[in-house]
């Protein structure tokens, strides 16, 4: 049973541009919570998604948009990279109704 | 702002001793979940402890819960070089969905 994946696992970026960075939850799961975790901090929350649809949404602003696909993985999407969103990115993976969150590796963005 | 806050920020052990961290929050909770990250990687989930329990085992793990005082304790028994890591409490709220983290407890276990 493949836990949840996320690509890629590195990725640098310059301030200005956008970036994508994907999701894959687990085998049964159909929820997906997306973090960011910037060094020496604990992850904050950015956002929810569930049926394709947002659920909830942290103090993030609109620059970070995300997605929820028919087959549950999920996509988050940053514009106009500030030096500040170079940050650890972590998908976690949730069957609707229960309380455990698994987590992905992660994606390290580095903004330039 | 972050909902737990985990004692000591930094401990270090002896291979074979017991860690004791805790976990502090501020508000009402649902479930008080423990996590341990390996060098800046993904986040490994150790245990979750509901808010109508008071403890719970898992292998050298222990959690205790404390609603009164808004508190956790983790406690890792014979810990092990692997242990080495980073844990972090997690908190939820009744009809909230996302998870609110502490700054985490940075473990060294010496050999």
């Amino acid at each position: 049973d493949a836990g949840v994946t996320q690509s890629p696992t590195h990725l640098i970026k310059t301030r200005g541009q956008q970036v994508t960075l994907r999701c894959s939850p687990k085998s049964g799961h159909d929820t997906v919570s997306w973090y960011q975790q910037a060094l020496g901090q604990g992850p904050q929350f950015i956002f929810q998604y569930y049926e394709e649809e947002e659920r909830q949404r942290g103090n993030f602003p609109d620059r970070f948009s995300g997605h929820q696909f028919p087959n549950y993985s999920s996509e988050l999407n940053v514009n106009a990279l500030l030096l500040g969103d170079s940050a650890l990115y972590l998908c976690a993976s949730i069957i609707s109704g229960r309380d455990e969150q698994y987590f992905g590796p992660g994606t390290r963005l580095t903004v330039t | 702002s972050q909902q737990g806050e985990e004692d000591p920020q930094a401990l270090s052990i002896q291979e074979g001793e017991n860690a004791t961290m805790n976990c502090s929050y501020k508000t009402s909770i649902n479930n008080l979940q423990w996590y341990r990250q390996n060098s800046g990687r993904g986040l490994v989930h150790l245990i979750l402890i509901r808010s109508n329990e008071r403890e719970k085992h898992s292998g050298r793990l222990r959690v205790t819960l404390d609603t009164s005082k808004k508190s956790s304790s983790l406690l890792i028994t014979a810990s092990r070089a692997a242990d080495t890591a980073s844990y972090f409490c997690a908190t939820d709220k009744e009809d909230d969905y996302k998870l609110s983290f502490g700054a985490g407890t940075t473990v060294t276990v010496r050999a």
